[in-house]
């Protein structure tokens, strides 16, 4: 298979607690993009990088979140101090660099803070 | 900034008529849209996108979707709906960066 991979599938977590998700792109892939999709919304943005440097950030994305993709191949997402709040599906994609090009996503992490 | 709004939170549609997603869009500038389909407890998928020519663009499963500039909308179209098209149908304009703002989709469904 080589479409977008995220791990785990599915994470429950205690409030306080800490969690990494981790996205495996298409390896011919520049661009990386992470979204947090709650129960009936629409995906929101949160972040993407060009190649290994991120370029933009949300500002749904709070000082608890941090994300890397050191090599410019797989990313990180990380969430310290876990509120209840944060329970969502959480989608990363990837995507040529391109006017017009189209995102390929991953099936997602569904994150469920207790 | 880029928007999209989709105006129906569902679609009620028999098998076998013809189905319409709606979705209009505020941009400045050309737009680049896209449609992408949900299923349950799934990553989204690219149905179709609106670049630039042909206002009427075919994508997958049969979709197909108008680009209607003086209305601001691009509709999402199937003359003839299966049962197996009932997912969350999202709509997006491309921003900086290749970042898709989705639209808060539209639940399809369709009976037998």
């Amino acid at each position: 298979d080589t479409g977008v991979s995220q791990d785990p599938r599915h994470k429950i977590t205690k409030r306080g607690q800490n969690v990494t998700f981790r996205c495996d792109p298409i390896s011919e892939h520049n661009r990386l993009y992470w979204y947090r999709q709650t129960l009936g919304q629409g995906p929101e943005f949160l972040t993407y990088f060009q190649n290994e440097a991120q370029l933009e950030k949300s500002r749904l994305l709070s000082d608890r979140f941090s994300a890397e993709r050191p090599k410019g191949s797989f990313s990180t997402l990380e969430i310290q101090r876990t509120e209840q709040g944060d329970s969502a599906m959480y989608l990363c994609a990837s995507s040529p660099t391109g006017d017009g090009e189209k995102l390929f996503f991953g099936s997602g992490t569904q994150l469920s803070v207790l | 900034a880029q928007s999209v709004a989709q105006p129906e939170d569902q679609v009620n549609v028999a098998e076998g008529n013809p189905l319409t997603v709606k979705c209009t869009y505020s941009v400045s500038g050309n737009p680049y849209l896209f449609w992408y389909v949900q299923y349950p407890n799934r990553g989204l998928q690219f149905l179709l996108k609106y670049i630039t020519g042909d206002n009427l663009v075919k994508g997958s499963y049969g979709f197909e979707a108008e680009f209607n500039k003086s209305q601001t909308s691009f509709h999402l179209k199937k003359p003839s709906a299966l049962v197996s098209d009932s997912a969350l149908y999202f709509c997006a304009v491309r921003d900086i960066g290749g970042k898709l703002i989705f639209g808060q989709g539209t639940e399809l469904s369709v009976k037998p």
